[in-house]
C-alpha cells in the first residue's frame, strides 16, 4: 500500500513561471490537504479537497494559486507567475475521513530564481 | 493568529531521559490533537492522536496528555532515543477537516 506520493520532489522556476504540484493520496483515501511550509516555520494550511470539490481553501492565496482534485488522478497545485517569495516546501497530506490522521507525501521544494 | 503554538523552538535531551514536549492552543473547537514527527527533507510522520474528551493516551514510549482547562497538551517520550532526535509538530484538528500546525520543536537526543 503506496503512501502518499508527490512529484516532483524538487522543482525550480524561473520568475513568471508556472509550477505544477502534483499529489497521488494513499489507496482509499478521498481527502486531501495542501500544506505549504517556509524555512524556520511550522506547517500552514492552504487548501481542503475532496474528490472534485474545495472544501477550504481560506488559506490559499487568493491570486496566482489553485487547487483540484479530479475524479481521475492527482491533486494538482497550480502556482501561476511564481515570485521569490514562493519558494518552499509544499506538502500535501491524504485521510480516509475528516476526523482520522493525515498521512503525508514526501513533499515538493520549489525554488523560485 | 497562531491558534497552535509551540514555545520553545528546540529541546536537547540526554539518551535514556524523558523527553517532554509542550503545545499551547487558543481554539476551543479542536476535537482532536495530533503529534507528528519531521526529518529534515522528509514529510511528517503521524507519531500519535488524543481526542479532546480524553486527557491521555499511550502509545509505547509516547504519551500525550491534554490538559483543557489549561488549552495545553505535551507529549512524553522515555527513554528518548537518539532516533528520536528530528522536528516535533504539535496539531489541533476538527469537523473542517484541515489541521492548524505549531511551528515545531527541534528535539536533540545525545548519546
Amino acid at each position: 500500500n503506496a503512501g502518499v506520493m508527490q512529484n516532483p520532489r524538487h522543482l525550480v522556476r524561473r520568475r513568471g513561471q508556472e509550477a505544477r504540484l502534483r499529489c497521488s493520496p494513499m489507496k482509499g483515501h478521498s481527502h486531501v490537504y495542501w500544506y505549504r511550509q517556509l524555512p524556520e516555520e511550522g506547517l500552514k494550511f492552504m487548501v481542503y479537497l475532496q474528490k472534485e470539490n474545495i472544501i477550504d481553501e481560506s488559506g490559499m492565496p487568493k491570486e496566482r494559486f489553485s487547487a483540484e482534485f479530479p475524479k481521475e488522478g492527482p491533486s494538482i497545485l497550480r502556482i501561476q507567475q511564481v515570485v521569490r517569495g514562493d519558494s518552499a516546501a509544499y506538502f500535501c497530506a491524504s485521510s480516509q475521513t475528516v476526523n482520522t490522521e493525515a498521512f503525508f507525501g514526501q513533499g515538493t521544494r520549489l525554488t523560485v530564481v | 493568529d497562531q491558534q497552535v503554538k509551540q514555545n520553545s523552538p528546540s529541546l536537547s535531551v540526554q539518551e535514556g531521559r524523558i523527553s517532554i514536549l509542550n503545545c499551547d492552543y487558543t481554539n476551543s473547537m479542536f476535537d482532536y490533537f495530533l503529534w507528528y514527527k519531521k526529518y529534515p527533507a522528509e514529510g511528517p510522520t503521524f507519531l500519535i492522536s488524543i481526542s479532546s474528551i480524553k486527557d491521555k493516551n499511550e502509545d509505547g514510549r509516547f504519551t500525550v496528555f491534554l490538559n483543557k482547562s489549561a488549552k495545553h497538551l505535551s507529549l512524553h517520550i522515555v527513554p528518548s532515543q537518539p532516533g528520536d532526535s528530528a522536528v516535533y509538530f504539535c496539531a489541533g484538528g476538527g469537523s473542517q477537516g484541515n489541521l492548524i500546525f505549531g511551528k515545531g520543536t527541534k528535539l536533540s537526543v545525545k548519546p
